[in-house]
C-alpha cells in the first residue's frame, strides 16, 4: 500500500532516446509535484499539477513534459535526453490548503514523497 | 530570491552528544520552513515543520527571522538520527506547495 510510488526505479538509456518515468498516489491528494536531484544532491522543483492543471512550470527545457491523466498520476516524459539529464528524479504529493480565512489555511500538508528514479544517460 | 543554506554538507557527532544542523534562507515575504529526512534507503519524509512548535524524535527546530536561521537541534544523538537532512522553505502559492530545499546535510552519529 505505498503511498507514491514511482516506475521504474533505475533507468539507463543513451543519448537522444525518449522515456517516460510514471508516477501514482493513492492518498486523495490534489497536488503532485516533480523533484530532481542533481548530483550534488540539490533537490529542485520542476513541475506541479493541482487536479491534472499545471500550477508550477520551473525553468525547465521543453523537452520535458508532464501529463496528469488524473488527479492521482502524474507522469514525466522526456525527449532527446541529454548527459545532463543524469540525476534521480522525485515524485511527490500532497493536500491543497484550505481556503484562505480558514482556521487552518496556513497549514500546508507536507509533501510525500516517491522513492525516486535513478535515470542515467551514457 | 528564495533561498535556503545549509554550509554543511557533512557533520559526525558522538553518540549522546549535541547535535545541530544549521539552516539559512533567504525570502522577503512570512516563511514556512520545514525540516525533511531520508533514511538509508528510505523515501525523504517530512520531519518537522516551524508552524507545529513541535518536538519530534527528540528534535527541535525554532525560527529565528532576525537572523533568518531555521536550525535543527537535539541534545543527545543517537545512532538511528544517521541520515540525510534537508531544510526546506515554502515559497509557494496556495494550493501548491513550492519548496525550496538546501543541499542537504549528511549527518552520521559515531558509537
Amino acid at each position: 500500500d505505498t503511498a507514491v510510488s514511482q516506475t521504474p526505479k533505475y533507468l539507463v538509456t543513451q543519448m537522444g532516446n525518449d522515456k517516460s518515468i510514471k508516477c501514482e498516489q493513492n492518498l486523495g491528494h490534489d497536488t503532485m509535484y516533480w523533484y530532481k536531484q542533481d548530483s550534488k544532491k540539490f533537490l529542485k522543483i520542476m513541475f506541479s499539477y493541482n487536479n491534472k492543471e499545471l500550477i508550477i512550470n520551473e525553468t525547465v527545457p521543453n523537452r520535458f513534459s508532464p501529463k496528469s491523466p488524473d488527479k492521482a498520476h502524474l507522469n514525466l516524459h522526456i525527449n532527446s535526453l541529454e548527459l545532463g539529464d543524469s540525476a534521480v528524479y522525485f515524485c511527490a504529493s500532497s493536500q491543497k490548503p484550505p481556503r484562505p480565512g480558514h482556521p487552518s489555511s496556513s497549514y500546508n500538508s507536507p509533501l510525500h514523497f516517491g522513492n525516486g528514479t535513478r535515470l542515467t544517460v551514457t | 530570491a528564495q533561498r535556503v543554506t545549509q554550509p554543511e554538507k557533512l557533520l559526525s557527532v558522538f553518540k549522546g552528544a549535541p547535535v545541530e544542523l544549521k539552516c539559512n534562507y533567504s525570502y522577503s515575504g512570512s516563511p514556512e520552513l520545514f525540516w525533511y529526512v531520508q533514511y538509508s534507503r528510505q523515501r525523504l519524509q517530512l520531519l518537522l515543520r516551524h508552524i507545529s512548535r513541535e518536538s519530534i524524535k527528540g528534535f527541535t527546530a525554532d525560527l529565528n527571522k532576525g537572523e533568518t536561521s531555521f536550525h535543527l537541534k537535539k541534545p543527545f544523538a543517537q545512532e538511528e538520527d544517521s541520515a540525510m537532512y534537508y531544510c526546506a522553505l515554502n515559497g509557494g502559492i496556495q494550493g501548491a506547495q513550492k519548496l525550496v530545499f538546501g543541499q542537504g546535510t549528511r549527518l552520521t552519529i559515531n558509537p
